[in-house]
């Protein structure tokens, strides 16, 4: 099984761009998760998903959309790139939203370098 | 202020040297998880703790959750290079479970 795979693995924007971070799991996982990780902040949730259609906003979702037309993919959305969104982006699912069965998987991470 | 609180931020170790890592909630925890990180990968999950008093071990790896003080220890058993890593814990809490909360991390380096 791939797990949870996030494209692209590295990428850099200009201030003003627009991009989408690609997140997919195969293990039909009902709930899906954005996370930036940056230096002194730990992890910080931006967008969840509890099932396909279903979204709601974590502690930082400003500046980002997300949709989840399907099960297996959660794409993530910057709307016009600020240096504030450098950062490394986790995506990470669970089977259900407890997270109690196994865990929640993670991605092996986006670096995004806005400047 | 932070929810989850990890300490130490950072610790040196020789091999061989047993550790112990804190993470302390300032809520009522309803699951808390450890995770681990090596430098520009993802998190790989540890283990899972829900009940006071739990405990479970992965490899050389035991984690305990102390209900009563809303704290769980992550402790390590004759250390090698290999636990090399950050160690995160990452909380729910009652009736946002599923919105994991993290700590800051703690930054393990295991001299040979």
């Amino acid at each position: 099984n791939a797990g949870v795979t996030q494209t692209p693995k590295f990428q850099v924007l200009k201030t003003g761009q627009s991009m989408t971070l690609q997140c997919a799991q195969d293990m039909n996982h009902e709930y899906m998760s954005w996370y930036r990780q940056d230096p002194g902040m730990g992890l910080r949730l931006i967008h969840y998903s509890v099932g396909a259609g279903i979204t709601d906003q974590g502690e930082v979702p400003n500046g980002y959309n997300v949709s989840r037309s399907t099960t297996e993919d959660f794409p993530l959305r910057l709307l016009s790139a600020a240096p504030s969104q450098t950062s490394v982006y986790f995506c990470a699912s669970s089977l259900d939203s407890s997270g109690r069965a196994a865990g929640y998987t993670f991605g092996s991470g986006t670096r995004l370098t806005v400047v | 202020s932070q929810e989850l609180e990890q300490s130490p931020q950072s610790l040196i170790v020789q091999e061989g040297k047993n550790l112990t890592i804190n993470c302390t909630s300032s809520k009522t925890l309803y699951g808390l998880y450890w995770y681990k990180q090596k430098y520009g990968e993802g998190l790989i999950f540890l283990m899972m703790l829900q009940k006071g008093g739990e405990e479970k071990s992965h490899e050389k790896i035991t984690a305990k959750l102390d209900e009563k003080k809303q704290q769980s220890s992550l402790h390590i058993t004759a250390s090698q290079p290999s636990h090399a890593g950050i160690y995160l814990c990452g909380a729910g809490y009652r009736g946002s479970n599923y919105k994991l909360t993290f700590g800051k991390g703690t930054l393990l380096t295991v001299n040979p």
